[in-house]
C-alpha cells in the first residue's frame, strides 16, 4: 500500500462543475502539499497545509490531521484547470523528502 | 522574484557526451533539490543541497554529478548516460530543509533525451 493515496486517478468534468480530489496518507506528517502539473510542464505549488483550510481564488484545500486526509476543491472549473494534481506529504521522520501520490489527471471540457 | 529558472528546457545527448543542467533561484532559499520524473509518474528525489552542501543523495548513479557553486545556483553534470535516463529533470528550492522547509518552488524542468 502506498503511503499516499489519491482518488480519483482520472477525472473528467464539464466547465463550471465543482471538483473534489482526495488524498489519504498513512504516516505522520509535518506538512502536506498540493501541486499542479500541466502536460509536459513544470510543477506549481498550490498549497502547503499543516492544519485547517486554505483558499486561493477558486481553489480550496482542507486537511484533517486526525483522519490523515486532505481534499482539494476547485469551484467553477475551467478548461485551463486541466492538469495533473499531485498530493505530497512531508514525513515527520524524513522531513527533507516529499512522498508523492500518483496524481489525479483532471480534464475539464467545454 | 519567485521563480526557479532551469536551462536548457530541452537537451538531446548521446551516451558518450558530457552536458550540464542548470538551475537558478534568487529568493534567498537555502535548500535546493533535483528530481527526476518519468512520464506519468511522480517525481523522484535525487539530491538535496542545504546551505550549499550536499545533504541527501538518494543512491543516484555517479554518472549524475550535482554541484552547488553558490546559494543561488545548482548544476547537474551528466556523463555517460543511458537511454533509460531520459526524463524530465526538475529543480526545486525552499527556504530551508527539514521540518521547517516551507513552501517548495519548482522550475519548469529540463527534458532530457539520451540517444
Amino acid at each position: 500500500k502506498n503511503e499516499v493515496e489519491q482518488s480519483p486517478q482520472n477525472l473528467t468534468a464539464q466547465e463550471g462543475e465543482f471538483i473534489t480530489i482526495n488524498c489519504s496518507y498513512s504516516v505522520g506528517i509535518s506538512a502536506l502539499h498540493w501541486l499542479q502539473q500541466h502536460p509536459g510542464g513544470g510543477i506549481v505549488s498550490l498549497f502547503m497545509l499543516s492544519s485547517g483550510k486554505k483558499k486561493h481564488g477558486r481553489l480550496i484545500a482542507t486537511i484533517n490531521i486526525q483522519e490523515k486526509h486532505s481534499s482539494l476543491h476547485i469551484t467553477a472549473s475551467h478548461p485551463r484547470d486541466s492538469a495533473v494534481y499531485i498530493c505530497a506529504v512531508r514525513n515527520t521522520g524524513t522531513a527533507s523528502k516529499l512522498t508523492f501520490g500518483t496524481g489525479t489527471r483532471l480534464q475539464v471540457t467545454l | 522574484d519567485t521563480e526557479v529558472t532551469q536551462t536548457p528546457k530541452h537537451l538531446v545527448m548521446g551516451m558518450t557526451n558530457k552536458k550540464s543542467l542548470k538551475c537558478e533561484q534568487h529568493m534567498g532559499h537555502r535548500a535546493m533539490y533535483w528530481y527526476k520524473q518519468k512520464a506519468k509518474k511522480p517525481p523522484e528525489l535525487m539530491f538535496v543541497y542545504s546551505y550549499e552542501k550536499l545533504s541527501i543523495n538518494e543512491s543516484v548513479p555517479s554518472r549524475f554529478s550535482p554541484e552547488c557553486p553558490n546559494s543561488s545556483l545548482l548544476n547537474l553534470h551528466l556523463h555517460a548516460l543511458q537511454p533509460e535516463d531520459s526524463a524530465l529533470y526538475l529543480c526545486a528550492s525552499s527556504p530551508a530543509r527539514g521540518v521547517n522547509t516551507g513552501e517548495l518552488f519548482f522550475g519548469e524542468g529540463s527534458r532530457l533525451t539520451v540517444l
